[in-house]
């Protein structure tokens, strides 16, 4: 099964931050890699998939990069709305399975 | 896009549950529906697919033997049977339609682009 690492697992920033979140797969997983954010009591909302497309109607402060087993999320201009925890996920196989998540805080 | 979940449920260790998925908005047939949990404060954890055009469906290993997924394509709804419950599965169950593609060489699940708001299921003695 293919384990996905996220780093780091909370962080804190300001309104107005830029914030990056990398994603570690243990084999190659291609650019089959979507991100989701979850707040809380929440399901979760894909913003990206296949490492690098923005999903419908989710804002350009959003960005993915990545292909293989390295992968990072980047949000730029950080906005209030998007205090959250964010999650990768592979499908390159089966099981799929997501990351630990990654908990953006407030400072 | 709607994913409408039955209600929350509390069961006792070794019971079943039925959790129900209905769908609307788009064509029930096309989109592969996936269920992912969560337990209480944890991250995400995939239970496996179901296709609701051929009833085909697939699990993930952890979870083989004791879960069973179906659908209704009449009334558009999918369901997740869970067997034999402990106290771990208790959590929020959630339904998640996948884009699903094949390739010329294999198929994938994709992406979830649209969720249930969840359904949470509570294992005690």
């Amino acid at each position: 099964d293919i384990q996905m690492t996220q780093s780091p697992s909370s962080l804190s920033a300001s309104v107005g931050d830029r914030v990056t979140i990398t994603c570690q797969a243990s084999q190659d997983v291609n650019n089959y890699l979507n991100w989701y954010q979850q707040k809380p009591g929440k399901a979760p909302k894909l913003l990206i998939y296949d490492a690098s497309n923005l999903a419908t109607g989710v804002p350009s402060r959003f960005s993915g990069d990545g292909s293989g087993t390295d992968f990072t999320f980047t949000i730029i201009n950080l906005q209030p709305e998007d205090f959250a925890t964010y999650y990768c996920q592979h499908y390159r196989n089966l099981p799929l399975s997501f990351g630990g998540g990654t908990k953006v805080e407030i400072k | 896009v709607q994913l409408e979940q039955s209600g929350a449920e509390v069961k006792k260790p070794g019971a079943s549950v039925k959790v129900s998925c209905k769908t609307s908005g788009y064509t029930f047939t096309s989109y592969d529906l996936n269920w992912v949990r969560q337990a209480p404060g944890q991250g995400l954890e995939w239970l496996g697919w179901m296709s609701p055009d051929s009833g085909d469906a697939g699990y993930a290993p952890k979870f083989q033997g004791r879960v069973t997924m179906t659908r209704n394509t009449s009334i558009k709804t999918a369901y997740l049977e869970l067997s034999s419950l402990k106290s771990d599965d208790t959590a929020v169950y959630y339904c998640a339609r996948g884009s699903g593609f094949c390739t010329s060489t294999s198929c994938y699940i994709g992406w979830f682009d649209s969720w249930g708001q969840g359904t949470l299921v509570s294992v005690s003695s």
